[in-house]
């Protein structure tokens, strides 16, 4: 079983939808991250949570420690939405990022 | 935020050779990380490179396979030796703040071995 688990896999929704993206781990972490990775390859930092809620413009992640479980919404979702969304945790101050696999979104207009 | 830069970003290499990937970061940082994306996968951690200490690597990566620099705090090199077609894969470094701060990453480079 992997140490980060995200769902679904793939999601394919219409323009304007609200997107809910899963993440679930399993070892005790500092910080969560949300990263959104485009075709070209390219790594971009949403969001670090070690607890609580956070929102950026139409972005919102939240974060239960308790039961090692984080959510990534989308509102009001938009073709260029279109990205990987990966969640990573850390375990220590310290150390690299353990990844999901990843979850695939297509905003279709 | 932090601007990273790697060299090269994209190559074709020959089984049997060597690569040596650059990463440059614009602000010294003491934390770098390199992470390998193998095609359709996700990113998995390949070693931890501090400055004025030996890289540290995660299970199934060793020196011998990709050696590390990290002369100062702002470059840091990854070697991927005797090459493959198995270490096709985007080769990422990346810089964070210790203590759980923001993760920085850079653009990457595309490796394909034949």
């Amino acid at each position: 079983k992997n140490e980060v688990e995200q769902s679904p896999q793939n999601l394919t929704a219409q323009e304007g939808e609200f997107i809910t993206i899963n993440c679930s781990y399993s070892v005790g972490i500092s910080a969560l991250h949300w990263l959104q990775q485009h075709p070209g390859g390219g790594i971009v930092s949403l969001f670090m949570l070690s607890s609580g809620k956070k929102k950026h413009g139409r972005l919102i992640a939240t974060i239960n420690i308790q039961e090692k479980h984080s959510s990534l919404h989308i509102t009001a979702s938009h073709p260029r939405d279109s990205a990987v969304y990966i969640c990573a945790v850390r375990r220590g101050g310290a150390d690299g990022l353990t990844f999901g696999k990843g979850t695939h979104l297509i905003i279709q207009p | 935020s932090a601007v990273i830069s790697q060299k090269p970003s994209r190559d074709i290499c020959q089984r049997g050779t060597s690569l040596t990937i650059q990463c440059q970061v614009d602000s010294q940082v003491t934390m770098m990380f390199w992470y390998r994306q193998q095609p359709g996968q996700s990113l998995t951690l390949i070693a931890t490179a501090n400055q004025g200490s030996e890289a540290t690597y995660e299970s199934g990566f060793v020196i011998d396979k990709f050696p590390i620099s990290r002369p100062n705090l702002t470059f840091s090199t990854l070697t991927v030796s005797n090459m493959s077609p198995e270490d096709s894969s985007i080769y990422l470094c990346s810089l964070g703040v210790q203590g759980a701060g923001e993760q920085f990453f850079g653009p990457g480079t595309r490796l394909t071995v034949l």
